[in-house]
């Protein structure tokens, strides 16, 4: 029974397409979060929801759009892909305050390749 | 400016012996907390341990251990008795202050394990 699901794992398309990766958890965590690795290996937090309530926006560009239906499930949503959008997307949870360390709970990830 | 740094691109060892993963930071919050992701190349990233900055001992898991040296800042990975599926990218994070999930991360150290 998978805690942190993504959908799709693998997504292949044109630029100047818009995507949506899909995630969800299923550990009752108050927190989810979307994370960007480049081709490099490099992991850099993007988004962050509380209770589907945005509580950090790295910087992103506006193409991106998170969404969070409900704390169970959070959304990546990319418009007007762009070369540099390729790389793997984890999504990833964590339990809300209240002594918890902060560990993150990642998803397999979504690797996005845009031709 | 706060960051993390791993500064072995790659590491060997010998399966059975231990080996040393470095990861140094710079912050000045006096809160925080370190943590270590395993990369496999099958792309999920597992959590491995957590140091918090007020933690008193050395965090140990299993086979991993926590070279928490305050002082100087580092938080270096120990691995006893390598494994071949050991073999595997390993990342150093932080999280400061109190914003729970909010992980940076360093750049990761390739081990490769050999027989």
């Amino acid at each position: 029974d998978t805690a942190v699901s993504q959908t799709p794992k693998y997504l292949v398309t044109q630029m100047g397409n818009d995507k949506s990766i899909k995630c969800e958890q299923n550990l009752g965590h108050d927190t989810m979060y979307w994370y960007k690795q480049d081709s490099k290996k490099f992991l850099k937090i993007m988004f962050s929801y509380n209770n589907k309530e945005l509580i950090i926006n790295e910087t992103v560009p506006n193409r991106f759009s998170p969404k969070s239906p409900d704390k169970a499930h959070l959304n990546l949503h990319i418009n007007s892909l762009e070369l540099g959008d390729s790389a793997v997307y984890f999504c990833a949870s964590s339990p809300g305050a209240g002594g918890n360390t902060g560990e993150l709970f990642f998803g397999e990830g979504s690797r996005l390749t845009v031709l | 400016a706060q960051k993390i740094t791993q500064t072995q691109p790659g590491m060997f060892v010998q399966e059975k012996e231990a080996v040393t993963l470095d990861c140094t930071y710079d912050t000045s919050d006096p809160s925080y907390g370190l943590f270590w992701y395993k990369q496999p190349s099958s792309g999920e990233m597992i959590f491995l341990i957590y140091q918090g900055s007020y933690d008193q001992q050395n965090a140990t898991e299993g086979r991993y251990s926590l070279n928490f040296q305050k002082a100087r800042k580092s938080a270096n990975l120990v691995i006893s008795a390598s494994q071949l599926g050991d073999s595997a990218m390993y990342f150093c994070a932080i999280r400061w202050g109190s914003t729970l999930g909010r992980l940076y991360f360093g750049r990761g150290t390739q081990l490769t394990v050999w027989p």
